[in-house]
């Protein structure tokens, strides 16, 4: 089966870092993705593992490890822009797999 | 603003009709996948579109069907809409198949 695990909600602090766990089992995998949706828009694209490490753009890194089926999202600095759905999503065969997204509030 | 266009932004219509939602991929790219979100949830694929070929299909009824044009953009058809149909829908557009980049979606409200 398809199985993909965040934690439904979290709060943080302006100023503070977070980090958002993804943990996976899929019957395939080509790589994982991070996206970030405000509500009633669009997710956009934040990253895409494909191998195991970090990888850290600006603000934000994100981290892979294929043998224990686990990413996270670390979010540094939070501003209160940040405050958003976090999607976590495995990329296989063309297609992409969602978890149900973590609700991010970041509070002053 | 990732070049992808969807059309309606916003839809109602009453159970048992039928709904043709649009999308327009971004320039250069082949492949169109669509996605339905409920709320609360995240996006669940619906089927994907390669050069006017059906090229995989998630967990969806037949009466969810789709069209890609030569000009690769592409239609989500839903026929006999039920209440749980409901949600917005998204089309993702991409060239290698890899990143995918997302229009703004429909909201689709089945009453």
């Amino acid at each position: 089966g398809q199985n993909i695990d965040q934690p439904t909600e979290m709060t943080a602090t302006e100023g503070a870092i977070v980090q958002i766990n993804c943990t996976y089992q899929t019957s395939g995998f080509n790589g994982l993705f991070w996206y970030q949706q405000h509500a009633g828009e669009a997710p956009t694209f934040l990253s895409y593992n494909v191998l195991d490490g970090l990888e850290e753009k600006g603000r934000f890194s994100s981290f892979l490890s294929r043998s224990k089926g686990y990413s996270y999202l670390l979010l540094k600095e939070l501003q209160m822009k940040d405050s958003a759905s976090y999607l976590c999503a495995v990329h296989q065969g063309g297609k992409l797999i969602f978890g149900q997204g973590t609700e991010l509030s970041v509070k002053p | 603003e990732t070049g992808v266009t969807q059309s309606p932004t916003h839809l109602i219509k009453t159970r048992g009709q039928q709904v043709t939602l649009r999308c327009s991929s971004q320039s250069g790219h082949n492949t169109v996948s669509w996605y339905q979100q409920a709320l609360g949830q995240g996006p669940q694929f619906i089927f994907q579109y390669y050069r006017e070929e059906e090229n995989g299909r998630g967990n969806f009824p037949p009466r969810f069907s789709g069209l890609q044009f030569p000009n690769y953009s592409s239609e989500l058809n839903v026929n006999a809409l039920e209440l749980d149909d409901s949600a917005l829908y998204l089309c993702a557009s991409s060239s290698t198949g890899h990143e995918q980049y997302f229009g703004p979606g429909t909201r689709l409200t089945v009453t």
